[in-house]
């Protein structure tokens, strides 16, 4: 059964960087699958911020393009998500899923921006 | 980026009767070199992340009840649940993933009335 694990800091400074990783178990991350980080502010709605493919191919949402980069790691299985400068804005519980249609979603980790 | 708009905000329905809700797309999500619409649509109950029901509009998930159906083409999207259960209770969301920055709907909250 294919699982994914958010793992990382639960609170970031205002202007620091957010590093996330998800692991993935159930599933090769060099399988024919797109790998996807999207995040829920809380009581809102979701947002895509983007997602890769084994080769390193990457596409991101263009309201976070100029601060955010996610990264692949075959030999650990895992994928990761760096954002920077963040702001208060930037508090959201944050999911990796597979697929473009998002077929496994983890538990998700709730981050937040402290000033 | 293609807008999703999705109808009700809310909805309150009877235990086992029919709940639909709707979701437009501001363009087409339909791609004719295969025929597939690129919609899917996700359930989210209290506390919990998200879980895929529907993908390519209609197809349902493995382990998903089949009380639980999409249909729609285009623009155009409906998900219908034909008997609602207790356990159906949630917000519900349609994704385009036809074209990158993938969107959501801002949501459909299911409750029972």
């Amino acid at each position: 059964q294919v699982q994914l694990q958010e793992s990382g800091p639960g609170l970031v400074k205002s202007s620091g960087t957010l590093s996330l990783t998800c692991a993935v178990s159930g599933d090769s991350i060099s399988s024919t699958h797109w790998w996807t980080w999207v995040r829920q502010p809380p009581g809102e709605g979701l947002e895509w911020i983007g997602e890769i493919f084994h080769s390193g191919r990457t596409n991101y949402n263009p309201s976070l393009e100029s601060r955010v980069t996610i990264s692949v790691d075959t030999s650990k299985n895992h994928f990761s998500l760096e954002l920077k400068s963040m702001t208060a804005a930037d508090t959201a519980v944050y999911y990796c899923a597979r697929d473009t249609f998002l077929s496994y979603w983890g538990r998700g980790i709730l981050v937040t921006v402290s000033s | 980026d293609i807008v999703m708009t999705q109808s009700p905000d809310s909805l309150a329905v009877s235990l086992g009767e029919r709940a639909t809700i709707n979701c437009t797309s501001s363009q087409s999500v339909l791609y004719s070199a295969n025929n597939k619409n690129y919609l899917g649509w996700h359930q989210q109950k209290a506390g919990q992340s998200p879980k895929l029901l529907i993908f390519w509009a209609s197809t349902r998930e493995s382990g998903v009840p089949d009380r639980f159906s999409g249909s729609g083409s285009g623009t155009d999207f409906t998900l219908t649940i034909s008997s609602l259960q207790a356990e159906d209770v949630g917000v519900y969301y349609c994704q385009q993933y036809y074209t990158t920055p993938y969107t959501f709907g801002r949501g459909t909250k299911l409750e029972i009335k």
